[in-house]
């Protein structure tokens, strides 16, 4: 049983282009979340989609950063216009059901010179 | 939202025990515990549904307190494979399932 899937697992932008990052939940999940982690620090969330659905963008900026959850395909995670301020491990977690136990991916980390 | 975490490092020798604190202003519907080690993915450990719940996982073990809105992390006997930074997420609604880490307990287990 595949775990949480994420690509690519390292990506390097310059500044001002966009980043895509994708993740394919573990099997049989719909409930996603992405995750930002800044070097030596915590999990920051920033989104929970359930299949083509946003159930909460609290954590996400409001420009810039967009995320979806198709019906068919993975989450996909895009910064637009991107900034130094935006090299961070981004994390993609998967559950079955809410209140279920989360399960992270590997993490994508993305530099932006 | 962001639950605080004590300490905010510690260091063990090998065999040695440790206690990390997770504490939120909010009342709390879940707490889950995660491992991460430099550069991976944070591991899960375990999650704790009820007030009062104990769990246990080999040599860790953890304790949820509802009315004091804090749960504790207990290390035994602890192994230089313990060595990691522990997060706690939490909930605080019920079915609400997207998790508010703490910033993190790094500890160090040496020989």
């Amino acid at each position: 049983n595949a775990g949480v899937m994420q690509n690519p697992r390292h990506l390097v932008r310059r500044r001002g282009q966009e980043a895509r990052l994708r993740c394919s939940p573990m099997k049989g999940h719909s409930h996603v979340y992405w995750y930002r982690q800044l070097p030596e620090e915590g999990l920051k969330f920033m989104v929970y989609l359930q299949k083509e659905n946003i159930i909460d963008e609290s954590g996400m900026p409001k420009e810039r950063f967009s995320a979806e959850f198709p019906k068919e395909g993975p989450s996909i995670l895009r910064i637009q216009q991107v900034v130094r301020g935006d090299s961070a491990a981004y994390f993609c977690a998967s559950s079955l059901s809410p209140g279920n136990t989360i399960y992270f991916g590997e993490g994508s980390w993305l530099t932006v010179v | 939202q962001q639950p605080v975490q004590s300490p905010q490092a510690v260091i063990l020798r090998e065999g040695e025990d440790a206690v990390i604190n997770c504490s939120s202003s909010k009342a709390l519907y879940s707490v889950h515990w995660y491992r991460q080690k430099h550069g991976e993915a944070p591991v899960f450990l375990m999650i704790l549904l009820k007030g009062g719940e104990q769990k246990g996982h080999e040599k860790i073990s953890a304790s949820f307190n509802e009315k004091k809105q804090q749960s504790s992390l207990y290390l035994t006997a602890s192994q230089l494979s313990y060595s990691g930074t522990y997060f706690c997420g939490t909930s605080d609604q019920t079915g609400a399932n997207n998790l508010f880490f703490g910033t993190g307990t790094r500890l160090t287990v040496i020989p």
